[in-house]
């Protein structure tokens, strides 16, 4: 069964510093991964997704993220955090080509932005 | 667009009551899911449909049953409401397997 680690269930970051938030991945078959975002008291929205096509994957807001199969890891990365970008993170992976397909989450990453 | 719609946005139970959480999608999505989602904890699946028709167990099932007679309403029930049940509810859903799930805005669930 897939399932997903996201290391540190808390980052901070200086306003205008590198955000980088940690997801190792479990998977019998090529995964499909993604990152959400959640804002406080909102549910969850889609900042980008790998389906097995370029292993570089740009989201929305300045987000992007790596597929590295060798370490089984999907980080998300922002060159510059912005005050905005505070909010909780969430990894997930889809075995797509499983017939009983579903969708597993990390435990999520709360991120601060320091001024 | 509408998009998916979860009734009530928040409820306060008595131990032991059942209760009934709506989902409703317009999105024609084949796959449903439910998720609960506590402090620490992230968002643990509890109940999935891949498509009408067919439902499967999470990784939280325990207490609680779900029914798929169609492919827009995904219910969850809580038969008999313990407080360890209090949460947050999402449910979500996808176009197809391998692709990005959906949510709606949550149901507040406080057992008492």
């Amino acid at each position: 069964a897939q399932s997903v680690t996201q290391l540190g269930s808390h980052v901070s970051v200086s306003e205008g510093a590198l955000v980088l938030l940690r997801c190792n991945y479990s998977s019998s078959v090529p995964p499909y991964l993604f990152w959400y975002v959640q804002y406080p008291n909102q549910g969850l929205q889609l900042l980008l997704k790998y389906t097995s096509a370029a292993t570089l994957v740009k989201g929305i807001n300045g987000f992007e993220a790596e597929f590295k199969k060798s370490e089984t890891s999907f980080h998300l990365t922002k060159p510059s955090a912005h005050m905005s970008d505070a909010a909780e993170y969430f990894c997930a992976v889809s075995e797509g080509m499983n017939r009983d397909d579903k969708i597993i989450f990390g435990k999520g990453t709360r991120l601060h932005i320091l001024p | 667009t509408a998009g998916i719609t979860q009734a009530p946005t928040s409820q306060i139970l008595a131990a032991g009551r059942s209760m009934t959480l709506r989902c409703t999608q317009d999105m024609r999505h084949n796959a449903m899911y439910w998720y609960r989602q506590d402090l620490g904890l992230g968002l643990r699946l509890i109940h999935y449909s891949n498509t009408a028709g067919t439902t499967g167990k999470g990784e939280v099932p325990d207490g609680y049953s779900v029914s798929r007679a169609n492919t827009d309403d995904f219910p969850l029930t809580l038969a008999s409401a313990v407080p360890s049940q209090t949460s947050v509810y999402f449910c979500a859903s996808s176009a197809a397997q391998g692709t990005e799930a959906f949510f709606g805005q949550g149901t507040r669930l406080t057992v008492v």
